[in-house]
């Protein structure tokens, strides 16, 4: 069965510090895969997509390296801040399921000061 | 646009009762994603809608449920019987995939609770 998974311990980090998140997934044939942002009480936010023959995109703070050998996506916030406290939440398409949007558990993001 | 727009934001009813989440997508997109968030099973796609038709109900879990979407400004989810196991709060989404608009949209969400 396909699974995406997404470490379920928070992630506590310092301020200024790099958040790494990882997001693994089997049995997909992945189109692209998304990061989404999670507020409590909100729906998810989209943040970013990588496409199956990208390898890594940027956007500001936020990077994406996508490695489908590995089947592996990483999630790194730089010089991370308070207000980027919250579950951060990858999800994929796949080429057999064309529109088919499904979520990993998301793991939660907390920076100290 | 107002976004994805979800009613009620909050129900509460009691166990077998019919409970009915609306959901209006966001004017324009072709693609309508009804998810179910819990803290054990995290964001679990129930069913999504191309073009008003059902693509994929794999994700329903049981026949107490149903979705329509009669138009393209309209869809809702049933649920009857409810059962406390069904508390959760689910998300409507929408998305233009068929013109690359990869992103998906949410609404608010309806926190139900099954009492």
């Amino acid at each position: 069965s396909q699974k995406i998974e997404q470490n379920s311990e928070a992630l506590n980090i310092q301020e200024g510090k790099t958040a790494t998140l990882t997001c693994n997934y089997t049995n997909y044939s992945p189109a692209y895969l998304q990061w989404y942002r999670q507020d409590p009480g909100r729906g998810p936010v989209f943040l970013l997509l990588i496409r199956e023959n990208e390898k890594e995109k940027r956007k500001e703070r936020l990077k994406v390296t996508f490695d489908t050998t590995l089947k592996q996506s990483l999630f790194h916030i730089t010089a991370s801040q308070p207000a980027d406290s919250a579950t951060y939440l990858c999800a994929l398409t796949s080429h057999d399921s064309w529109g088919k949007l499904q979520f990993g558990a998301g793991t939660q993001v907390v920076v100290t000061p | 646009d107002a976004g994805v727009i979800q009613s009620p934001r909050h129900e509460v009813t009691e166990m077998g009762q019919e409970v009915t989440l609306r959901c209006k997508p966001i004017s324009g997109h072709d693609y309508l994603f009804w998810y179910r968030q819990t803290m054990m099973r995290g964001l679990e796609l129930l069913i999504y809608f191309n073009n008003n038709v059902p693509i994929d109900d794999s994700g329903m879990p049981e026949d107490r449920f149903s979705a329509k979407m009669p138009n393209a400004s309209f869809s809702t989810l049933k649920i009857q019987p409810s059962e406390p196991r069904d508390s959760a709060v689910y998300f409507c989404a929408s998305s233009l995939l068929g013109t690359g608009g990869y992103e998906a949209f949410f609404g608010q969400g309806t926190r139900l609770t099954v009492v």
